[in-house]
């Protein structure tokens, strides 16, 4: 496994807060993702990077912005959170290459914004 | 925008029965075709991955590919309470990014 993990785990915030989720993951994988996954609606690509230097939009990324830190760090920030952002939040991280296909997750941040 | 379409049920199966889930792709094109497993609460864990045509087994599942008809199945043998979960179907894109696209999932439960 990738052995990818997040902080925090759990998160109830504020209409109009700031809030960072982070993520790190020990296998030294190139390519990390955020999503978001709400009842019915599956998984949704919020941002993802392939490296440092590369940071893309996903499919939802209006109100959120990332980091990435450092290879092993991938951070998602909530500017002013509001209560359609209450989710659950998954990093994701993948190797390069046709041989590291899969993406790994990690346990997941629920994120209540009241 | 590339589409994943499951059933989202729930699929209610008796103990022992075969599972079967079902899932449809829009980019006749794609290669790569993965089956995760999440329980209530928990994150995605990948079960199963297939790229070319036909049966691919592993244990207790098979997942079946058919890119003409463009669907991918997952079989699940000798279904076990602990197999009651949400499986997605993900699909990797072809072009640009190569990114994953989800299915909105299909909820499973075995019924002892």
């Amino acid at each position: 496994d990738a052995d990818v993990t997040q902080t925090p785990r759990n998160r109830i915030t504020k209409t109009g807060k700031r809030i960072m989720l982070e993520c790190s993951q020990t296998k030294g994988h190139d390519r990390m993702y955020w999503y978001r996954q709400d009842p019915g609606l599956g998984l949704r690509l919020i941002y993802y990077s392939f490296d440092v230097k590369d940071i893309n939009k996903g499919e939802i990324s209006d109100g959120y912005s990332v980091s990435r830190q450092a290879q092993a760090k991938f951070s998602l920030s909530l500017e002013s959170a509001i209560p359609n952002q209450t989710a659950l939040y998954f990093c994701a991280a993948q190797g390069s290459g046709s041989s590291t296909d899969t993406q790994y997750f990690g346990p997941g941040t629920r994120l209540t914004v009241l | 925008q590339k589409e994943v379409e499951q059933n989202s049920g729930p699929l209610s199966v008796p103990e022992g029965a075969i599972a079967s889930l079902n899932c449809t792709y829009s980019d006749r094109g794609s290669q790569s075709f993965f089956w995760y497993r999440q329980y209530s609460g928990k994150s995605p864990e990948l079960i199963m991955s297939i790229y070319s045509n036909g049966d691919k087994e592993d244990g207790r599942f098979t997942a079946q590919l058919n890119k003409a008809s463009q669907y991918v199945s997952l079989l699940i043998r000798d279904s076990q309470p602990s197999d009651s979960a949400t499986y997605l179907c993900a699909v990797r894109e072809i072009q640009g990014a190569q990114k994953l696209v989800f299915g909105q999932g299909t909820r499973l439960t075995i019924n002892p």
